[in-house]
């Protein structure tokens, strides 16, 4: 799996939007984007994932650069509960060839401000 | 409802003794996996299944070991020989095709006291 790059942490004015970058500058042809995030002493928690085409759920959307080597997670009104780190991973779609070594690096550390 | 079930929530170990983690799954997953995490670092891949009756080794499987008699249960043996295991460890699993995203349990405390 291709490694990943993210700030250390950010801080976000509660009700605005939350751009959370990630870098995968090695990210092959058919490998996805997910992002992740991880409340504090839980489980992390899936959000969002895409290949090229730019994605939107009701969570958050994902916006990947032409080249894929980076991508945004924007959340659209950040409200003090999205206070979390935030992991973004790379990886193939399936299980087809056998196991994809996942990494999860620390992330970025959103902190939303009242 | 469909998830990871992780048990107990926090637990406490004597140095010497061995514990066991459990992860239970009803998501008729193939794939299962242990990942340990300290304060403030990231997740580091213990053990993973692909299938029944079998697992490899992840990263850092010194001190622990699993078992995968059942598909939907994949237990976690942190050893004596496991010189810190205090930490927060984390069960996830993957359905064997398609998008491929990993479902996380909500996590096990073990400290060593």
């Amino acid at each position: 799996d291709a490694k990943t790059t993210q700030p250390t942490s950010m801080d976000c004015a509660e009700g605005r939007a939350a751009n959370l970058p990630c870098n995968h500058s090695t990210i092959s042809g058919n490998e996805y984007v997910y992002w992740y995030r991880q409340i504090h002493s839980q489980g992390p928690q899936y959000i969002i994932h895409g290949l090229k085409n730019n994605e939107t759920n009701e969570m958050a959307s994902l916006i990947i650069t032409e080249d894929r080597k980076s991508s945004t997670l924007i959340l659209p009104h950040a409200t003090l509960r999205d206070t979390a780190v935030y992991y973004c991973i790379v990886r193939f779609p399936g299980n087809s060839g056998g196991y994809q070594k996942v990494t999860f690096g620390t992330g970025t550390k959103l902190q939303v401000i009242p | 409802d469909g998830g990871i079930t992780q048990s107990p929530k926090y637990l406490f170990r004597k140095e010497g003794q061995n514990v066991t983690l459990s992860c239970e799954q009803n998501l008729n997953h193939d794939a299962m996996y242990w990942y340990r995490q300290d304060p403030g670092q990231g997740l580091r891949l213990i053990y993973y299944s692909q299938i029944v009756n079998d697992f490899q080794k992840g990263d850092i499987a010194e001190g622990y070991s699993v078992s995968r008699e059942k598909k939907e249960s994949f237990p976690l043996t942190v050893t004596s020989a496991q010189k810190n295991p205090t930490a927060f460890y984390l069960c996830a699993s993957t359905p064997s095709a398609g998008r491929n995203t990993i479902y996380f349990g909500e996590g096990s405390w073990l400290t060593v006291v």
